[in-house]
């Protein structure tokens, strides 16, 4: 069974520039969460997608977003990059069910470095 | 707000020592309480999770106990190796809904032989 894909891997970019990155989550599985993980701030929850709707919003700037299309695949996508955005961005998806509540499978995460 | 306190980092001990990574945690309601641990250059990994009081979660040798009456989740295993060196991150999920976890800073376990 496929595990959670997220690409690209590493990206570089710069001030100003927007961002897109993609998550597959496991087969079956229709809710994807976003986190960023930085070693300042460690692992912050950035949103929740089920079903194609948004169901959880972390305290991040307008200039995060994200969409969940019916294949149940997300992206998030960062405008206006700032330096401060240099982060892995991980993507979770969770199964349906009591034993798979809040469960989270983790992808390998996208490494972004804005210069 | 949620929130999750794990002893700072980095742990250092010997192969077969033992270890203990101190979890407490403050949140509403009854949430569930989660281990994870990252590899380097990897994802988080489910490492083991206990959803009410007094459960204990186990795998690969390492446990956890939910205790509501310290608020605390602290991750124990007898005898470490090499392999487990990794970040071990505490979380726990809200009460309110949805798969969103509150995490830990995490903790940098590295063993020596």
């Amino acid at each position: 069974k496929a595990g959670v894909t997220q690409t690209p891997r590493y990206l570089i970019k710069t001030r100003g520039q927007q961002v897109t990155l993609s998550c597959s989550p496991i087969s079956g599985h229709r809710s994807v969460s976003w986190y960023q993980q930085t070693p300042g701030q460690g692992l912050q929850f950035l949103f929740e997608y089920f079903s194609e709707t948004q169901r959880n919003k972390g305290n991040f700037p307008g200039r995060f977003s994200g969409r969940q299309f019916s294949n149940s695949r997300s992206e998030m996508n960062v405008s206006t990059l700032e330096l401060g955005d240099s982060a892995l961005y991980l993507c979770a998806s969770t199964g349906q069910g009591r034993a798979g509540a809040n469960v989270l499978t983790f992808g390998a995460g996208s490494r972004l470095t804005v210069l | 707000g949620d929130s999750v306190t794990q002893m700072e980092g980095p742990v250092t001990l010997s192969e077969e020592a033992f270890l203990t990574i101190n979890c407490t945690y403050t949140a509403t309601g009854y949430p569930s309480l989660f281990w994870y641990v990252q590899y380097p250059g990897e994802g988080l990994q489910l490492l083991l999770k206990a959803t009410k009081a007094d459960d204990k979660g186990s795998n690969k040798g390492f446990e956890a106990t939910y205790r509501k009456e310290t608020t605390s989740f602290h991750l124990e295993k007898g005898s470490v190796q090499v392999s487990d060196s990794a970040v071990y991150f505490c979380a726990l999920s809200g009460t309110g809904g949805g798969n969103k976890l509150t995490f830990g800073t995490g903790t940098q376990l590295k063993v020596e032989l």
